[in-house]
C-alpha cells in the first residue's frame, strides 16, 4: 500500500521560503504524477501544483510567481518551495499521488504550516 | 478558472436518509474529470469518486456520483454514523484545478 509522508518545518517567517519534501513509500514514483494541495485552517481545499515522475510541471497561476515543484526519483520524494510567505499561507499542506484523471487517489495525512514571525 | 459552488453549505439529517450534495460549475466540465473527496476533522481528504460516477477503491455502492456538464450529484443512499463530515468536489479538466467550498453533512 502506497503511503505519503510530508516532512519540512512547521514555522516559517514572514518573506521567507517555505520547503516541504514529500516521500513515496512502498510503491514506485515513476509513472504517476503527484500534486501538491493547502487548506488554511477551517477553509476549503487549494490546489497548488502537480509534477510528473519525468519532471514537467503545472501550478496554480494564483501561486505560480513562488511556487516550484520537483522530483527526486532516486530519492521516491518530490518537494514544494513557496517563496516569500506571508500569514495567508498558514495552512495544512498535503501531497498527493494523482489518478489518470487528475484526481488525488492518494495523500499524506498533511503538516501544518504556520507563518508568523 | 472554473469555480465549483457547492450547495447546500451545511446539510443536517440523521442516518439511514439519503443525502443529496451539489456541485455546480461555471463552465463545463468533462464528466471524466469530476471527482468527490469526504474529509472528516482532523484527516487528509479521502477519494469517493472520480469521473463523475466511478467509485474509488473501497467505496462503499451507498455512495454513488451521476451528473454531467456543470451539474453534478453525489448521492449517498442511506446515511451510516461514519458518513457525517464534509465532502468536496473537485474539477481536475481545466487548469487551474479547483475544488468547491464543501458541503458539512451534519447528524441531526
Amino acid at each position: 500500500q502506497v503511503q505519503l509522508q510530508e516532512s519540512g518545518p512547521g514555522l516559517v517567517k514572514p518573506s521567507e521560503t517555505l520547503s516541504l519534501t514529500c516521500t513515496v513509500s512502498d510503491g514506485s514514483i515513476s509513472s504517476y504524477y503527484w500534486s501538491w494541495i493547502r487548506q488554511p485552517p477551517g477553509e476549503g481545499l487549494e490546489w497548488i501544483g502537480y509534477i510528473s515522475y519525468s519532471g514537467s510541471t503545472n501550478y496554480n497561476p494564483s501561486l505560480k510567481s513562488r511556487v516550484t515543484i520537483s522530483v527526486d526519483t532516486s530519492k521516491k520524494q518530490f518537494s514544494l518551495k513557496l517563496s516569500s510567505v506571508t500569514a495567508a499561507d498558514t495552512a495544512v499542506y498535503y501531497c498527493a499521488r494523482d489518478g489518470s484523471y487528475g484526481d488525488h487517489v492518494i495523500w499524506g495525512q498533511g503538516t501544518l504550516v504556520t507563518v508568523s514571525s | 478558472e472554473i469555480v465549483l459552488t457547492q450547495s447546500p453549505g451545511t446539510l443536517s439529517l440523521s442516518p439511514g436518509e439519503r443525502a443529496t450534495l451539489s456541485c455546480r460549475a461555471s463552465q463545463s466540465v468533462s464528466s471524466s474529470y469530476l471527482a468527490w473527496y469526504q474529509q472528516k476533522p482532523g484527516q487528509a481528504p479521502r477519494l469517493l469518486i472520480y469521473g463523475a460516477s466511478s467509485r474509488a477503491t473501497g467505496i462503499p455502492d451507498r455512495f454513488s456520483g451521476s451528473g454531467s456538464g456543470t451539474d453534478f450529484t453525489l448521492t449517498i443512499s442511506r446515511l451510516e454514523p461514519e458518513d457525517f463530515a464534509v465532502y468536496h468536489c473537485q474539477q481536475c479538466g481545466s487548469s487551474p484545478y479547483s475544488f468547491g467550498q464543501g458541503t458539512k453533512l451534519e447528524i441531526q
